[in-house]
């Protein structure tokens, strides 16, 4: 159980262009959803907190303009990468709470690798 | 605030030895305290978390952590190291005051030789 997806595993994209991420889980209901990037040999870094219905929270030097965050249902997050540019290239990596769970347990999607050109 | 510490960005030993990985923690509440592993281009598998009760907690594929509160720490360990327990091991901690966030350690990288 607790099986979290994303699709696509990896994308390559022309700069400029627009790119869309989905985050799901596969068997339970996730109220929040969090997005991260991980860069080379780096920990990962929370880009956002997503609850089902409401905008997502950003951390700080986040441009909430430029990775949009959508939460449409309790099993289903997306992050988009709007205008995107070569230094956007890295591995988004989402997760998602059960609503059951009180442990503040995340479990983790096997990430995006995105490649800007 | 919350804040976590590996000791350690690289760690090798060898097949069939002990592995000791060090985490320390810092919270201003009672901590939830985890223990994630990635392999490469992979996303993070938990392996052990602590919440209440018992301190030594075990996980999956041998290893098991201790939560010692006076130390601020949660060590990992396994006692005998496999080929397949090379990846990036993440310590993290979460608590009721950061709205279910986790907050990451950098990171320790376990090479296991022959």
């Amino acid at each position: 159980g607790a099986v979290v997806s994303q699709h696509p595993s990896w994308v390559i994209c022309k700069s400029g262009t627009s790119v869309k991420i989905e985050c799901r889980s596969l068997d339970f209901q996730a109220t929040t959803m969090f997005w991260y990037r991980q860069f080379p040999k780096q920990s990962l870094m929370l880009m956002a907190t997503s609850n089902e219905g409401s905008k997502a929270t950003y951390e700080q030097g986040v441009e909430k303009d430029k990775f949009l965050i959508n939460h449409a249902s309790l099993t289903l997050s997306t992050l988009t990468v709007t205008s995107a540019h070569p230094e956007d290239s890295s591995f988004y990596i989402c997760s998602a709470r059960d609503l059951s769970s009180t442990s503040y347990e995340q479990y983790f999607g096997p990430g995006t690798r995105l490649t800007v050109t | 605030a919350q804040s976590v510490t590996q000791l350690g960005s690289h760690v090798s030993v060898s097949e069939g030895a002990l592995v000791l990985l060090r985490c320390n923690y810092s919270s201003s509440v009672p901590p939830y305290l985890f223990w994630y592993v990635q392999y490469p281009n992979q996303g993070l598998q938990l392996l052990l978390k602590y919440t209440t009760g018992a301190t030594l907690v075990k996980g999956i594929n041998g290893f098991e952590a201790e939560f010692k509160k006076s130390e601020t720490s949660f060590h990992l360990t396994k006692p005998s190291a496999h080929m397949s327990d090379a990846a990036e091991y993440f310590c993290a901690v979460s608590g009721n005051n950061q709205g279910g966030k986790l907050i990451f350690g950098q990171g320790t990288e376990l090479s296991v030789k022959p």
